[in-house]
């Protein structure tokens, strides 16, 4: 196990079109982060899974937002109809409960640009 | 206000220098807190975990202050591959999971 992964690194897409992204966490973390960070800023919560139940959502996460962690392990994050406020880098991050001084690891993120 | 500030930068000190940076975060109940480290267009990774009683990780110092509010990061003996955005990070409630960053100092160290 190398880390979180995140597919793709890069997605440019038209506006208007359905985007989806993927993030295969460490496999003994229970715990999974949804981040966006756009350029000057740090990253902001979107959403967080423990196993396969989404705990939180940001007030962030409008209805064109949708994440899933079907069966605890890889999670999803869809945008449909992408608008141009949607460019950003889309970060996945985990984690252990119980170990959370240990901080998150993260992806190396997916960079979206809506043209 | 906004729920975690830092000083932008950037700060351009020079290779030996000593540099500090200071964050601010205004829920009184935060439990724990970290500095992470984000290098240009790379994913953040974790600096260091900010304990009550301070700690140090080699050139690395970081106090908390719970009183004011703010935590701190100090650098000693700069080196260049310091340069890097370093984000104060504060999780309101222990083992909480909606952990809010700051916005990041940015910090170029020069030969």
């Amino acid at each position: 196990d190398t880390g979180v992964s995140q597919n793709p690194r890069h997605k440019i897409t038209k506006r208007g079109q359905n985007v989806t992204f993927r993030c295969d966490p460490i496999s003994e973390h229970n715990r999974l982060y949804w981040y966006r960070q756009t350029l000057g800023q740090g990253p902001e919560f979107l959403t967080y899974f423990q196993n396969e139940a989404q705990l939180e959502k940001s007030r962030l996460l409008s209805d064109r937002f949708s994440a899933e962690r079907p069966k605890g392990s890889f999670s999803t994050l869809e945008i449909q109809r992408t608008e141009q406020g949607d460019s950003a880098m889309y970060l996945c991050a985990s984690s252990l409960s119980g170990r959370e001084a240990y901080g998150y690891t993260f992806g190396s993120g997916t960079r979206l640009t809506v043209v | 206000r906004k729920e975690v500030e830092q000083d932008p930068g950037p700060f351009n000190v020079p290779e030996g220098a000593t540099v500090a940076f200071n964050c601010t975060y205004s829920n009184s109940a935060s439990q724990s807190f970290f500095w992470y480290r984000q290098d240009c267009r790379k994913e953040p990774k974790l600096l260091m975990s900010v304990y009550s009683s301070g700690n140090e990780d080699g050139r690395f110092t970081a106090q908390l202050n719970r009183a004011s509010q703010y935590i701190s990061l100090l650098i000693r003996d700069s080196k260049l591959s310091d340069s890097a955005t370093y984000l104060c990070v504060v999780n309101p409630l222990m083992g909480g999971f909606k952990t809010i960053f700051g916005a990041g100092t940015r910090l170029f160290v020069k030969a």
